[in-house]
């Protein structure tokens, strides 16, 4: 079984900073991916980066970065000059990686609210 | 706007009623995957579908069922509705091949009571 977890329930950024997310993970499949998502207040669920257990560079998509530490199980999310529009929710997820069936496990989210 | 589309974005009803959610995956794409965001559950896989067949299942009660259609446009079945089906549904689907993640819809937010 896969599991997810994020320790950090919420926290305040200043915008304009670096925000990092902790994510850890348990799997026991030698192939998965690793995925970010955001939840703003309005609901939806917005992609924002993935990661394969087999890239050997951490994944970068604009301001976002994801840090993948494979010994430690871990797929930081790290967001550089935070903006007003980061505030929302943040779920860290993972897959199987198998072709035609990856469901998503998530983590329980991490709040973020950016200060101006 | 990810391309997905759901229906409807809000639904009221009472509790022992059927409702049916829909949703239209990206154009291309031939995974549809439900989810069930609660607040005490979180975020769970419930079910998906791959080109019309079911492919995996995951927490979905037996009062739950879903299809995939020709046109791959997906519906979730929910029946005999308790207050604690109150949840945001999403949809979510994904590429073939080549990429793995998946594009979620706006959601449908059920209200039950």
């Amino acid at each position: 079984a896969q599991k997810i977890t994020q320790t950090q329930p919420g926290m305040f950024v200043q915008e304009k900073e670096a925000v990092t997310l902790d994510c850890t993970y348990d799997t026991s499949d030698p192939s998965y991916g690793l995925f970010w998502y955001k939840q703003p207040s309005s609901g939806e669920m917005i992609f924002l980066i993935y990661q394969g257990s087999y890239d050997q560079q951490n994944a970068t998509e604009g301001r976002y970065s994801l840090n993948f530490q494979k010994a430690r199980k871990s797929a930081n999310l790290v967001i550089s000059a935070s903006q007003l529009g980061d505030s929302a929710m943040y779920f860290c997820a993972m897959s199987r990686i198998k072709a035609a069936g990856n469901k998503l496990t998530f983590g329980g989210g991490t709040r973020v609210l950016v200060k101006p | 706007d990810s391309g997905v589309t759901q229906t409807p974005k809000h639904l009221i009803t009472a509790t022992g009623q059927r409702v049916t959610l829909r949703c239209s995956p990206r154009s291309g794409d031939l995974s549809v995957y439900w989810y069930q965001q609660s607040l005490d559950q979180g975020l769970q896989f419930l079910i998906q579908y791959y080109n019309g067949e079911e492919r995996a299942k995951g927490n979905i009660l037996e009062r739950f069922s879903a299809q995939q259609f020709p046109d791959l446009h997906s519906e979730l079945n929910l029946s005999s509705l308790e207050l604690g089906d109150s949840a945001l549904y999403f949809c979510a689907s994904s590429p073939p091949e080549g990429s793995y993640e998946q594009y979620f819809g706006p959601g449908t937010r059920l209200t039950v009571t």
